[in-house]
């Protein structure tokens, strides 16, 4: 199994400032990565693929970084709509088996 | 615009079977991009994948739960369901069923609402 941490596990950042969450693989898995918004009591929400690709209808100030076993989510200038639970997946596993990181939330500062 | 929406019991009995079907609408279910997904997440925690299904009726499991799922299609109905058995407490969560991608990058584009089933007597 791979497994998938993400740090921290709460980030407190005000409005109108950058944020930078981490994952890290226990293995690498190339660019097989994906990146989830979740908002209490709504479904997640996909916001990157392949690491660094935006899902459509994802603003440009949210961004993916990274390959391997160490990624990274942006958010450049954070809006009051961006306060949430971050997840992040992988998908690089054969026979399929994916895993998702125990989250991080970002709160407001 | 596709949606997903989950149905099935809130409420099941430990040791009992749970039942869940997900209705796909706006999209068919029988695309060769996509297979079907179920991801469960227990109260206050994180995210846990179950398992997968494609319109042949291919399916993948997570391995610890392997031994107690059975996901399974029916594209006339443009549904797909899930079964795990012997239930317990440790079972109860918020099922979510979701489109998967199948290819080039396995992620989870649409999602359904979510159904909480909880386990208690």
């Amino acid at each position: 199994e791979i497994v998938m941490t993400q740090s921290p596990a709460t980030l407190s950042v005000s409005p109108g400032q950058r944020a930078t969450l981490s994952c890290r693989a226990s293995q690498s898995v190339g660019s097989n990565l994906a990146w989830y918004q979740q908002k209490p009591g709504q479904a997640p929400r996909l916001l990157i693929y392949g690491a660094s690709t935006r899902a459509t209808g994802i603003p440009a100030r949210f961004s993916g970084s990274g390959s391997g076993t160490d990624f990274t989510l942006t958010i450049s200038s954070l809006q009051s709509e961006d306060f949430a639970v971050y997840y992040c997946q992988q998908y690089n596993n054969w026979p399929p088996f994916y895993t998702f990181g125990q989250g991080t939330k970002l709160e407001i500062k | 615009q596709l949606q997903l929406q989950e149905s099935g019991p809130g409420l099941v009995k430990p040791s009992e079977t749970l039942s869940l079907t997900c209705i796909v609408s706006g999209d068919s279910i029988s695309s060769s991009n996509y297979y079907w997904g179920w991801i469960r997440q227990p109260p206050g925690k994180g995210l846990e994948w179950i398992g997968s299904v494609y319109y042949s009726g291919t399916t993948y499991y997570n391995p610890s739960l392997k031994s107690r799922v059975i996901i399974s299609v029916d594209t006339s109905d443009s549904q797909f369901s899930l079964k795990l058995t012997s239930l317990t407490a440790a079972d109860t969560a918020v099922y979510f069923c979701a489109r998967q991608n199948w290819g080039v990058a396995d992620y989870f584009d649409y999602w359904g609402q979510g159904i909480l089933v909880t386990v208690s007597s």
